[in-house]
């Protein structure tokens, strides 16, 4: 089992540009979230979905999209990347009836100049 | 809304020190969950409390989550550089259980 996994795991990108990161999980995991981290802030919850084709907005979820078309992967777009975006993102994912915690990926820190 | 505070935000211990982080909600919990995220890595779950006055033991580690369910705290006896990351606690939403209301962590560094 690869868990959950993100790619890419770095990304540079200028003000204004879009990009998608990719969160894949092979639990077959009901829910999946979208969070960023920044330093003092600890993890803020951008978008969770609770199944195939359903998502709904966290704490942050302003200037991100996302889509769960498939189970197993969850996106997040940035449309129009700002500065204020620089950070590392982390996807989740935990089960409807087998255990509380969530999984994390390894992260994908974006830069946005 | 629900929140969840963390103290300390951080804290440095040499070898051998205990070290406690504290989780403190004004509304009762269902439950909290403690994760440790090492530097540059991710958040990986330790342990869910769920019952009023629960402790729990992961080695050196002990969990305790308070009789009114409104705090829960982690104490890691004689550290070692291997605990050193950043603890979070996690308490389900009570409004929303499929989402967690996360502390903003405690960092530990550990001096050899």
């Amino acid at each position: 089992n690869a868990g959950v996994t993100q790619t890419p795991k770095f990304r540079v990108l200028k003000t204004g540009q879009s990009m998608t990161l990719l969160c894949a999980q092979d639990m077959n995991h009901e829910y999946m979230y979208w969070y960023r981290q920044d330093p003092g802030m600890g993890l803020r919850l951008i978008h969770y979905s609770v199944g195939e084709g359903t998502t709904a907005k966290g704490e942050v979820p302003d200037g991100y999209n996302v889509s769960r078309l498939k189970k197993q992967n969850f996106l997040l777009g940035l449309e129009s990347a700002a500065p204020s975006q620089t950070s590392v993102y982390f996807c989740a994912s935990s089960s409807h009836d087998r255990g509380p915690e969530q999984y994390f990926g390894p992260g994908t820190r974006l830069t946005v100049t | 809304g629900q929140q969840v505070m963390q103290i300390p935000q951080y804290q440095h211990v040499q070898e051998g020190e205990d070290f406690t982080t504290y989780c403190n909600s004004s509304t009762t919990l269902s439950n909290i969950q403690w994760y440790k995220q090492r530097p540059g890595g991710h958040p990986v779950f330790l342990i869910q409390l769920v019952k009023s006055g629960e402790v729990k033991k992961q080695k050196r580690l002990t969990f305790q989550f308070g009789e009114a369910k409104k705090n829960s705290s982690l104490h890691i006896t004689a550290t070692q550089t291997t605990d050193v990351g950043t603890y979070f606690c996690a308490a389900k939403n009570a409004g929303n259980n499929r989402k967690l209301i996360w502390g903003l962590g405690t960092s530990l560094a550990v001096n050899p």
